[in-house]
């Protein structure tokens, strides 16, 4: 039972470009939202967050959006540039320091 | 430099050989984890440790074992590994009880397990 789902396996734009990647998850426990970028031969690294009291959460050029009825969340990279390309995976929490469970990740290919 | 350390980076065994992956931390962090990553199927927890002499199933702990015997120290252990259990494996440690999300996790960076 997959509770955490990215749909999309892959992803490519243009440098300069908005890439928006996103995920959908069942469990309506989940209250915190994480979304972590992963390098080949890296383990993953924590990019954002928000928790389901916010709507939106901006860091530089990483947003990340909830929308909590329609159990949704996105992350929009602007511009994207050729280092963001990399696995990108969601992930949700019911507590703020309790277990992640991950999406399947999206791979981002920002071409020059 | 704060870290997650885990040996080795690439294993190659065969079946039913008993292996152990090895994670260490210097963070002392009281909560370390143990993910495995598959195509499609993203990471998905395997075991977890709140603290020394305290630990958990995930959820695909079958064919697995941990211990806790020191804060730093939380090794993987395969008594009779199989095929399936091929994989990219990831330990993680973060503070425990935080409510600072932007803490997250600390992943190492990985181990490539083969099981022929």
């Amino acid at each position: 039972d997959q509770q955490v789902k990215q749909n999309s396996p892959s992803l490519s734009v243009q440098e300069g470009r908005i890439s928006i990647l996103n995920c959908d998850y069942t469990n309506s426990m989940f209250d915190y939202f994480l979304w972590y970028k992963k390098y080949p031969a890296e383990g993953p690294t924590f990019l954002i967050s928000i928790s389901s009291i916010k709507d939106k959460n901006e860091d530089g050029r990483f947003t990340v959006f909830l929308n909590k009825s329609a159990k949704h969340l996105s992350l929009h990279i602007v511009p994207s540039q050729p280092g963001d390309s990399a696995v990108y995976f969601c992930a949700a929490q019911r507590t703020s320091y309790g277990k992640l469970t991950f999406g399947q990740g999206t791979i981002l290919t920002v071409h020059p | 430099e704060a870290q997650v350390t885990q040996n080795p980076r690439y294993l190659i065994t065969v079946t039913g050989k008993k292996l152990t992956v090895t994670c260490s931390q210097n963070m002392n962090h009281e909560y370390m984890s143990w993910y495995r990553q598959d195509p499609g199927l993203g990471l998905r927890q395997i075991y977890y440790s709140m603290n020394v002499e305290v630990t958990d199933k995930g959820d695909v702990p079958e064919g697995y074992k941990v211990s806790r015997k020191e804060k730093r120290n939380f090794p993987l252990i395969l008594e009779s590994p199989s095929p399936n259990q091929t994989s990219l494996y990831f330990c993680a440690s973060r503070v425990l009880g935080t409510g600072n999300l932007n803490y997250g996790y600390t992943f190492g960076s990985g181990t490539r397990l083969t099981v022929v």
